[in-house]
């Protein structure tokens, strides 16, 4: 069974930029939640998608959006890159269907880097 | 917003020893509390996880302890290796109706063989 496979592994931009990550979740599951990884900041919850809707969403500006696709794959995109977006964005991707826990798999992540 | 909390930030343990990793939570709808395992350069992959009808769960030397009242849990770790060197989250869901999972700021532990 394939795992949660997240494109491209490393990007580097320029400040003003916009950029575009995706995510293919694990087969059969529906939800996909992104993660903004810093050193100082540990795993930042940044939004989650199900059924191409977004549920929830944690505290970040509106320059980070994202969507998904009836085949449940998942985009991020960032706006008006800033500095301070350097970040390992990570993916997860889950079975749960209403608002049960199940296991979260994450994938290897997108390392951003902003110059 | 939950927040979970989480120590210490690092860890040092000898090889063998018993690693102990804290976390505690604020409000949650739902039980179910995750520890999740990072090696530099890979995600976060889903170490062990506990559903508090018990407050204890075990595999293999990896131990979570679930205390409901005082809202913590915790992660040993027995007989630690150096294999087990790693970047350790907790995680709790939200208080929200949607249960998405918040993380500790991580514990990085270094077992010395």
């Amino acid at each position: 069974k394939a795992g949660v496979t997240q494109t491209p592994r490393y990007l580097i931009k320029t400040r003003g930029q916009q950029v575009t990550l995706s995510c293919s979740p694990i087969s059969g599951h529906r939800s996909v939640s992104w993660y903004q990884q810093t050193p100082g900041q540990g795993l930042q919850f940044l939004f989650e998608y199900f059924s191409e809707t977004q549920r929830n969403k944690g505290n970040f500006p509106g320059r980070f959006s994202g969507r998904q696709f009836s085949n449940s794959r998942s985009e991020m995109n960032v706006s008006t890159l800033e500095l301070g977006d350097s970040a390992l964005y990570l993916c997860a991707s889950s079975r749960r269907t209403g608002t049960l826990n199940t296991e979260a798999f994450f994938g290897q992540g997108t390392r951003l880097t902003v110059v | 917003q939950q927040q979970v909390k989480q120590s210490p930030q690092s860890l040092i343990v000898q090889k063998g020893g018993i690693s102990i990793i804290n976390c505690a939570y604020e409000n949650t709808a739902f039980d179910y509390f995750p520890w999740y395992q990072q090696f530099p350069g890979k995600g976060p992959a889903l170490l062990i996880a506990i559903r508090p009808d018990v407050s204890e769960k075990k595999e293999g030397r990896f131990t979570i302890s679930f205390n409901k009242s005082a809202k913590q849990f915790s992660l040993h770790i027995m007989d630690s290796q150096p294999g087990d060197s790693a970047t350790y989250f907790c995680a709790a869901p939200d208080g929200g109706s949607q249960g998405n999972l918040i993380f500790g700021k991580g514990t990085k532990l270094s077992v010395k063989p």
